[in-house]
């Protein structure tokens, strides 16, 4: 089956520091990969995505590089904000014709001025 | 363009009521789905549905839960005579007919059950 595997939280960076959130995933197929991030009280939102090998999602100083030989989507910005903290879901979608979203167990991310 | 609207934001049942949630898609929107996220959890999909069909209900118990997209009106979540168990925080999300990757969360509603 699919599953999404997160480093576990929570996150504590200094603002301005470097910030690292890994995922891999297992999928049959070949899946789109996506990080969503979730603000206090608020649903989902998509950060960036990735649809194939070697692509490269980016958003809001966010990167996520798709790497099929290692199987990971790891989520990285180079310098955090007090602002970025929430909670960080890596998930995939295969193109099956089932349109289900697979989530990690997400990433609290907390900064500190 | 309003987002995807869900409600109530917070719901508090007793053991053995039944729990409506209510979950309007994004204008334009045809697709809906219904995602639960038990505490500390990842979100787990439940089931997806277009306007009148369930097209995946995979992730449905299959007991006391079901779900419906009527031609008119918002989606429904329907959970029969709760238990303390189903207590989480369900989201739904919406995407167009036209583009399959790209999927729209409300805020979520929050069910405690006493």
């Amino acid at each position: 089956g699919n599953s999404v595997t997160q480093m576990e939280g929570p996150v504590t960076l200094s603002e301005e520091a470097f910030l690292t959130i890994n995922c891999t995933y297992t999928a049959t197929g070949y899946p789109s990969l996506f990080w969503y991030v979730q603000y206090p009280g608020e649903g989902l939102q998509l950060l960036l995505k990735a649809t194939k090998a070697d692509d490269k999602g980016s958003n809001k100083g966010f990167e996520a590089t798709y790497r099929k030989e290692t199987t990971s989507f790891h989520l990285e910005k180079g310098s955090v904000q007090v602002s970025d903290s929430a909670v960080y879901f890596c998930a995939l979608r295969v193109d099956t014709g089932r349109r289900a979203l697979t989530f990690g167990s997400g990433t609290r991310l907390q900064v500190q001025p | 363009n309003a987002g995807v609207m869900q409600n109530p934001r917070h719901l508090v049942r007793r053991r053995g009521q039944e729990a409506r949630l209510r979950c309007s898609p994004m204008k334009g929107h045809s697709h809906v789905y219904w995602y639960r996220q038990l505490p500390e959890e990842g979100l787990k999909f439940m089931v997806y549905l277009q306007k009148e069909n369930i097209i995946d209900e995979s992730g449905m118990p299959k007991e006391r839960f079901s779900a419906e997209f009527p031609k008119e009106g918002p989606s429904i979540l329907r959970i029969q005579q709760v238990v303390r168990g189903d207590s989480a925080a369900y989201f739904c999300a919406s995407s167009p007919g036209d583009r399959d990757y790209e999927q729209y969360f409300g805020p979520g509603t929050r069910l405690t059950v006493t």
